[in-house]
């Protein structure tokens, strides 16, 4: 049974540039959240999908957007780099759109320079 | 925003010891979760809990929703060396629409005395 799987899992970027990071959810969730983790901090919520439509967001600028395919894998899309993007990018799917039970994937590294 | 206070930051473990953490939220939460992140990875789903009072174990883990719905503790028995990492707990306001996602708290770092 395949978890959450991300990629790429490191990647390095020019302020100012664009970046999409991808995720499949585990088998047989429908729903994927994502979230964006500092050094030394928890993960902090930007924006949840399901059915193909975003649900809910966090605190985060527009310059942050995504996609859900019927497939129910997602991307995370964000414009016009700042190096305080610079983070650990984490995608997590749950059955549902309100369940708590949420499972990580390994996360994105991104580095912007 | 929202924000859980999670105690101690930092903890020193001895193998064989018991280990005890809390996380405390100024607002009422619906569930609680435990997760365990180790280095370069995403976070692991420990235990979750989804009514004030109870408490669920998942072998030497034990973890209590409290009462008053604005805490939630873990607890490790018998610690061993792969029990080293950063745990987080988390909580939901409510299910779906504007409540549905998870509110993480900062983490306590677990390490191994020197």
């Amino acid at each position: 049974d395949a978890g959450v799987t991300q990629s790429p899992t490191h990647l390095i970027k020019t302020r100012g540039q664009q970046v999409t990071l991808r995720c499949s959810p585990k088998s047989g969730h429908d729903t994927v959240s994502w979230y964006q983790q500092a050094l030394g901090q928890g993960p902090q919520f930007i924006f949840q999908y399901y059915e193909e439509e975003e649900r809910q967001r966090g605190n985060f600028p527009d310059r942050f957007s995504g996609h859900q395919f019927p497939n129910y894998s997602s991307e995370l899309n964000v414009n016009a780099l700042l190096l305080g993007d610079s983070a650990l990018y984490l995608c997590a799917s749950s059955l549902g759109q309100g369940s708590a039970e949420a499972f990580f994937g390994q996360g994105t590294r991104l580095t912007v320079v | 925003g929202q924000q859980l206070n999670q105690s101690p930051q930092s903890m020193f473990i001895q193998e064989g010891e018991d280990v005890s953490m809390n996380c405390t939220s100024s607002s009422i939460f619906n569930t609680w979760l435990w997760y365990k992140q180790d280095p370069g990875e995403g976070p692991v789903l420990l235990i979750a809990l989804y009514k004030a009072g109870e408490l669920t174990s998942n072998g030497r883990l034990t973890a209590q929703f409290g009462i008053t719905r604005k805490d939630s503790f873990l607890n490790i028995s018998a610690s061993i060396p792969s029990d080293v990492g950063i745990y987080f707990c988390a909580g939901q306001l409510g299910y779906g629409g504007s409540q549905g996602n998870l509110i993480f708290g900062k983490g306590t770092k677990l390490s191994v005395k020197p």
